[in-house]
């Protein structure tokens, strides 16, 4: 079957760094999404990897490794805002997307 | 950047009767959009896919009596919960492909309904 693994939740202080690692096993792989979702609300777009390596956006970088279906998410310079669950979904073979089912970071000032 | 409009955010209703949740594209054209479920503290589960002229896809489980999807234009998707229970109580997602990234093919979700059946 298709999984995709990530930490259930996670703390982390106000202005520290923090990594979000999701594993992956997929038939096939066309992409590995990562996406914010604040509660109650509906999930925002943050990062696409589909290529070994880290994928720099401001604060938030992803890396992907494909060889080890492993991908993770690194929040640094952390706020307040930043609380939210973060969502690892792969792209399978038939470009179908697969959720995990997503890790709630807890800021603490 | 593109925004999926999705009405209405909060609906509580009785056991029995019928809601009706619409999904608009803005500014773009969706020949395709998404309904996920999500239920608390879960993933988001894809229930079906709607395709603009045509019947929508649904996923293995998904009843389609049920949960009925209408996308009569390219910029509207609806998603009627049919006689609806307490177990149907849920936040439904709406998304539609709007480009992106090296054809990364980036959904953009709307803000959501959440669904309360009494």
């Amino acid at each position: 079957g298709q999984n995709i693994d990530q930490p259930t939740e996670m703390t982390a202080t106000e202005g520290a760094i923090v990594q979000i690692n999701c594993t992956y096993q997929t038939s096939g792989f066309n992409g590995l999404f990562w996406y914010q979702q604040h509660a109650g609300e509906a999930p925002t777009f943050l990062s696409y990897n589909v290529l070994d390596g880290l994928e720099e956006k401001g604060r938030f970088s992803s890396f992907l490794s494909r060889s080890k279906g492993y991908s993770y998410l690194l929040l640094k310079e952390l706020q307040m805002k930043d609380s939210a669950s973060y969502l690892c979904a792969v792209k399978d073979s038939n470009y179908q997307l697969i959720w995990g089912a997503g890790t709630k970071l807890i800021i603490k000032p | 950047g593109a925004v999926v409009s999705q009405h209405p955010s909060w609906v509580i209703c009785k056991s029995g009767t019928s809601v009706k949740i619409e999904c608009r594209s803005l500014d773009f054209q969706a020949t395709t959009m998404f309904w996920y479920r999500q239920f608390p503290k879960q993933s988001l589960m894809l229930m079906a896919t709607s395709n603009e002229g045509s019947k929508a896809t649904y996923e293995q489980g998904v009843e389609k009596d049920k949960f009925l999807i209408n996308h009569a234009s390219l910029t509207l998707s609806t998603l009627t919960v049919t006689s609806a229970h307490p177990e149907d109580s849920s936040f439904y997602i709406c998304s539609a492909r709007t480009g992106g990234e090296s054809g990364a093919n980036v959904l953009t979700f709307g803000a959501g309904s959440r669904l309360t059946v009494l």
